[in-house]
């Protein structure tokens, strides 16, 4: 498997333009992960799917944020309106349900770099 | 709520030498996974070792090894003979053994001197 894809790697955008991020997971993989990284922040947790729904988006920091996983090979991250402090490393990453194949590991993709100017 | 502590923001070591790295958590659950992960530079997030909590044993891969000590809940990493590209942020997480919820820790950076 050629590990979790997202798109676009980087994506510079004015401040009020619609950003949106992509990723396809593992096939395979029953959880899908959106994690933010900045220097202040850290790793946070978005939001995460089971089986394409969504379980727990408390991590969306805020309206303008919304996440989808219209099937098992493909979700979105949309921010709209698009701000300046959204700038930061959006990473997807991919699980299966430890026991099934007795990892349990997060795998990542390579993340999106989004500049918000 | 799970936590993950890692109370070094910054370590450094020799090249050759040993570094350990620390790692707390904290939950009430008995059956759980642990992992460390590196993101060097390139920001790709790889994992380095795993350790299933209800095994005894300290899980290795190669020069990385851990001290899982589960009544203290403390996981900590230590990397041998440490190589340059060793160098990188690692973050110490934590997952319940149904897979739906990773708590990371704030990450180590590691700088290693040549």
């Amino acid at each position: 498997d050629a590990g979790v894809i997202q798109s676009p790697r980087h994506e510079v955008t004015e401040m009020g333009q619609e950003v949106t991020l992509r990723c396809k997971p593992i096939s395979g993989h029953d959880y899908l992960f959106w994690y933010r990284q900045t220097m202040m922040r850290g790793l946070e947790l978005l939001i995460y799917f089971n089986n394409n729904v969504p379980i727990d988006d408390s991590g969306m920091p805020e309206d303008r944020f919304s996440a989808k996983m219209p099937n098992a090979s493909f979700s979105t991250l949309k921010i709209q309106p698009s701000e300046p402090r959204d700038s930061a490393v959006y990473f997807c990453a991919s699980s299966l349900l430890p026991g099934l194949d007795g990892t349990g590991e997060l795998f990542f993709g390579e993340g999106s770099r989004l500049t918000v100017l | 709520a799970q936590t993950v502590t890692q109370s070094q923001p910054e370590m450094s070591v020799q090249e050759a030498e040993t570094v350990t790295l620390s790692c707390t958590y904290d939950t009430s659950e008995s059956d759980y996974y642990l992992f460390w992960y590196k993101q060097p530079p390139s920001r790709q997030m790889i994992l380095v070792i795993r350790q299933e909590a209800y095994k005894q044993q300290n899980a290795t891969e190669n020069r990385f090894s851990v001290n899982f000590q589960k009544a203290a809940k403390s996981f900590s990493l230590k990397i041998s003979d440490s190589q340059l590209g060793d160098a990188a942020m690692y973050f110490c997480a934590w997952t319940s053994n149904t897979g739906n919820q990773f708590y990371f820790g704030t990450g180590t950076s590691l700088t290693v001197i040549p």
